[in-house]
């Protein structure tokens, strides 16, 4: 079955960088492209950006003024957020999510279990 | 960036009663749009994607209508286990916006 496991909750100072990562498993990698959304504490979900699971192609919502990068390895298959120059705003949830075979996403039907950074000094 | 109008932003109903909850989209994403249910402490689940086609799995109770601009989700009996929050999500464009979602709780 399709699973997608993220890496641990993260606390981190303002300023700080934080890197997350989203295992996937259940299906074939290559096949799909790869979304991370936000959600901060009691608010609604947040379009972060998108990954082709080669890593050749990326968009990012303008919202995070290139703070924000995600990689993918292959042969872990395995999708990488990292979100740079932290603050307490920032504090949030963040999910990955499988998209479509298109960049324009369709549903965003699997999504990881979700990875809580905390920013606080 | 397409902005979604979800409403109401919270509702209380009965076991067994009828539900609806509104999108509205900013411009025209035909029936590029998906509504997910996110229950308490858990990730978004999928329930309806294209506008009114049903996601595998996901009882019948639940439909989607609407093209365009206007869009409708109904759960046509409400069940104890429907409880959270529903959030509409268009695709026309990017980036992907969500609605501000709808928290649905049990009277």
């Amino acid at each position: 079955q399709v699973q997608l496991v993220q890496s641990g909750a993260e606390v981190k100072k303002p300023g700080a960088s934080v890197k997350v990562s989203c295992k996937a498993s259940g299906y074939s990698f290559t096949s799909y492209y790869m979304h991370w959304v936000r959600q901060a504490p009691g608010r609604g979900l947040e379009w972060m950006g998108l990954i082709n699971p080669l890593g050749t192609i990326a968009r990012y919502s303008q919202n995070f003024q290139g703070r924000f990068t995600t990689t993918s390895d292959t042969l872990a298959t395995t999708v990488y957020m990292e979100m740079r120059s932290l603050t307490s705003d920032d504090t949030a949830i963040y999910y990955c999510v499988r998209g479509g075979v298109r960049v324009i996403p369709g549903a965003l039907d699997y999504w990881g279990q979700g990875t809580l950074v905390t920013v606080s000094s | 960036d397409i902005q979604m109008t979800q409403s109401p932003s919270s509702l209380s109903a009965y076991v067994g009663d009828r539900v609806t909850i509104t999108c509205r989209a900013s411009e025209d994403i035909r029936k590029n749009l998906n509504w997910y249910r996110q229950s308490p402490g858990r990730a978004p689940k999928v329930l309806i994607n294209d506008a009114s086609n049903l996601e595998t799995g996901v009882p019948p109770r639940f439909s989607g209508s609407g093209s365009g601009t206007e869009f409708t989700f109904t759960i046509s009996s409400l069940q104890p286990e429907d409880i959270g929050t529903y959030f509409c999500q268009q695709y026309d464009n990017l980036p992907p916006t969500f609605g501000g979602g709808s928290k649905v709780q049990i009277k």
